[in-house]
């Protein structure tokens, strides 16, 4: 079983819909979350990123993370054509430096007009 | 501001052949960490430079080397390659003791 469970979808929605994507995962040390979108032929970009349980807003998007169940979300809100991407969450145990993030495979998000 | 460069594209080699990559961080961000990107694996951790010093390694066979320079640049060198050695190779930095990562665009490495 891998340490963090990401389903590769594609998930295919219309624009102005709302998104939910989810993560799972079985270290009950990791206390850094985190949710990259990676464009074709790019690197990821970091989106956003949480410490513990809770919920973090930035404008359309919202993280949610779950730590009682091991399970963390991220919600785009108004979705456009221009996040059609894909969606990788990332995880780390260490305060302070990050050392590595264990990532999920990605979720591939298309936005369709 | 400029992002992580990493060099070259993309690179062509053969089976058995040597690879090196390289990566320029983010001015001002001391760490570089190397990730492996292939198709339906996801990104895995391959090694973490700070300050010149390897400080943590993925799981991935002795072959896998690098090093930083002073500048705080980083290469990737790939040893006897192997097909299955054909992925992306991302590059990241971070400033010292944060974990916002921060990654360049990649060097595509196809091994026939």
């Amino acid at each position: 079983q891998k340490e963090v469970e990401q389903d590769p979808g594609p998930l295919s929605v219309p624009e102005g819909a709302i998104v939910s994507l989810n993560c799972t995962y079985s270290n009950s040390a990791f206390q850094y979350f985190m949710w990259y979108r990676q464009y074709s032929r790019k690197g990821p970009e970091l989106l956003m990123y949480t410490y513990s349980s809770g919920n973090k807003e930035d404008g359309r998007f919202t993280a949610q993370v779950d730590k009682s169940s091991k399970y963390i979300s991220l919600f785009i809100r108004d979705s456009q054509p221009s996040d059609s991407a894909t969606y990788l969450c990332a995880m780390s145990a260490l305060a302070g430096t990050a050392s590595k993030l264990t990532f999920g495979t990605g979720t591939r998000l298309q936005v369709t007009l | 501001e400029a992002g992580v460069t990493q060099s070259p594209t993309h690179l062509i080699k053969t089976r058995g052949q040597q690879a090196t990559l390289r990566c320029s961080p983010i001015s001002g961000h001391t760490s570089v960490y190397w990730y492996q990107q292939a198709l339906g694996l996801g990104l895995q951790f391959l090694l973490w430079y700070d300050e010149g010093e390897e400080r943590n390694r993925g799981n991935f066979p002795p072959r896998f080397s690098g090093r930083q320079f002073p500048n705080y640049s980083s290469e990737l060198n790939v040893n006897a390659l192997e097909l299955e050695d054909s992925a992306l190779y991302l590059c990241a930095s971070s400033l010292p003791d944060s974990y916002e990562q921060y990654f360049g665009p990649g060097t595509r490495l196809t091994v026939t």
